[in-house]
């Protein structure tokens, strides 16, 4: 079955810098990479996702790049803010009409004032 | 547009008895997901329902069961609790065929 690993698990950048969350799949015929943000207390929220179909995808300071060929995914948070702070979390999906998501462990996100 | 809601919010049960939780999707939402998040790890996917009917399952045993009504909520039931069955419990809904899921804010189980 599908394996995603993600890196770093903490990482804590200055306000106004940029952070990169990688994640890695193992299943070729992966083909839908969300990736949600979950608040202390609260449920996971998506923010971006991707599908194979295309290789990089932005809205605003949030952007993702897909790299199908080495099986790996990034999500790019710019010019960052406190209210990033969070934990990350990506997935990916075959179809989820009959396979459910596939999460990475999560990396929490301090953005320093 | 209301999103997904989840209740009770927090439950506490002791070894050996029995939790129900409970999901209602976003309106027009037909899937439903349930998903374990123990502290420290990742989601674990649990059930997933669709037009009533199971349709897939992950790595839990059998005493980790659900349903889902004609109104397409859910209900996630929990026999035999164990003290590592503590977790925050979170449900998902989709439209049908549709790759995005939205999730509630979870039920917090507590085993004593």
């Amino acid at each position: 079955g599908e394996n995603v690993e993600q890196h770093p698990s903490t990482l804590s950048v200055q306000e106004g810098d940029s952070a990169v969350i990688k994640c890695t799949y193992s299943d070729s015929a992966s083909n839908y990479f969300p990736w949600y943000k979950q608040e202390l207390g609260k449920g996971p929220q998506l923010i971006i996702d991707i599908r194979s179909n295309v290789g990089e995808k932005k809205d605003q300071r949030i952007a993702v790049t897909l790299n199908k060929t080495a099986k790996h995914f990034s999500l790019h948070i710019t010019e960052t803010q406190p209210e990033d702070s969070a934990v990350y979390f990506c997935a990916a999906s075959m179809n989820s009409g009959n396979t459910p998501l596939v999460f990475g462990k999560g990396t929490r996100l301090s953005v320093i004032a | 547009e209301a999103g997904v809601t989840q209740s009770p919010t927090h439950l506490i049960k002791t070894r050996g008895q029995q939790a129900t939780l409970r999901c209602s999707p976003i309106s027009g939402h037909t899937s439903v997901y349930w998903y374990q998040q123990a502290l420290g790890l990742g989601l674990q996917f649990l059930l997933w329902y669709d037009e009533g009917e199971e349709r897939n399952r992950g790595n839990f045993p059998p005493r980790f069961s659900g349903r889902q009504f004609p109104n397409y909520s859910s209900e996630l039931n929990v026999n035999a609790l164990e003290l590592e069955d503590s977790a925050l419990y979170l449900c998902a809904s989709s439209l049908e065929a549709a790759w995005t899921q939205y999730f509630g804010p979870g039920t917090r189980l507590l085993v004593l």
